[in-house]
């Protein structure tokens, strides 16, 4: 069954210090794989996506197929950091995706 | 220019009544996806448009729901003889075609009595 998995509900960092959101997935095929973010009284919107191999905002996440992890990662977190974060899986023809439950990231002075 | 719209933003019904919630997608937009977020719960896809068709409807969770799209721009989706475990977001997206990322609107707020 395809699912998408954030084992963290709530994250609290320091300023400055590094953060990991960990997202696991199963899924039989080759997944597509999302970062979305919804700020404070803000909508749902992406952050990044595997295929683009891309850095938004310092954040980078590396899709490991053994591992089937998405982990998305910032060497040094902002308080502006500070949203939900949503894990998300597409089959090729983004017909259908599925969102893990979310984790909060909360960075502190 | 303007985003994803949705109305009503709040809606609150006794249960067993009928609601439509609706989606206005971003012009241009063919593809349009409807999600359901219960508290504390990640996003449950419930249908996907690409035009005015919806090939996969696995995702709606009881035949009480039901989504149309009409002139490949507005959606509505109809929640039938509401029960209290249809409380939730309702949120929807769409996106370009052919393309990855999914513009979403600000939900609409559904509570059941």
């Amino acid at each position: 069954a395809q699912r998408v998995t954030q084992p963290e509900k709530l994250l609290s960092v320091f300023k400055g210090a590094p953060v990991e959101l960990k997202c696991n997935y199963s899924y039989s095929g080759s997944p597509e794989l999302f970062w979305y973010v919804q700020y404070s009284r803000q909508r749902l919107q992406l952050l990044l996506r595997h295929i683009s191999r891309e850095s938004i905002k310092g954040f980078t996440a590396d899709l490991n197929k053994g591992e089937t992890s998405f982990h998305l990662k910032k060497p040094f977190a902002q308080e502006e950091d500070s949203a939900m974060y949503y894990c998300a899986l597409s089959g090729p023809n983004f017909n259908k995706f599925y969102f893990g439950s979310g984790t909060k990231l909360n960075v502190k002075p | 220019g303007a985003g994803v719209s949705q109305s009503p933003s709040n809606k609150v019904t006794e249960k067993g009544k009928d609601v439509e919630l609706r989606c206005d997608p971003i012009s241009g937009h063919t593809a349009l996806y409807w999600y359901r977020q219960s508290l504390g719960q990640g996003l449950e896809f419930l249908i996907y448009f690409q035009g005015n068709s919806a090939p996969d409807k696995s995702g709606l969770p009881s035949d009480r729901f039901s989504a149309e799209r009409t002139g490949g721009s507005v959606s509505t989706l109809t929640i039938q003889r509401t029960q209290q475990e249809d409380s939730a977001v309702y949120l929807c997206a769409s996106s370009k075609p052919s393309r990855h990322e999914q513009f979403f609107g600000p939900g609409t707020r559904l509570t059941v009595l």
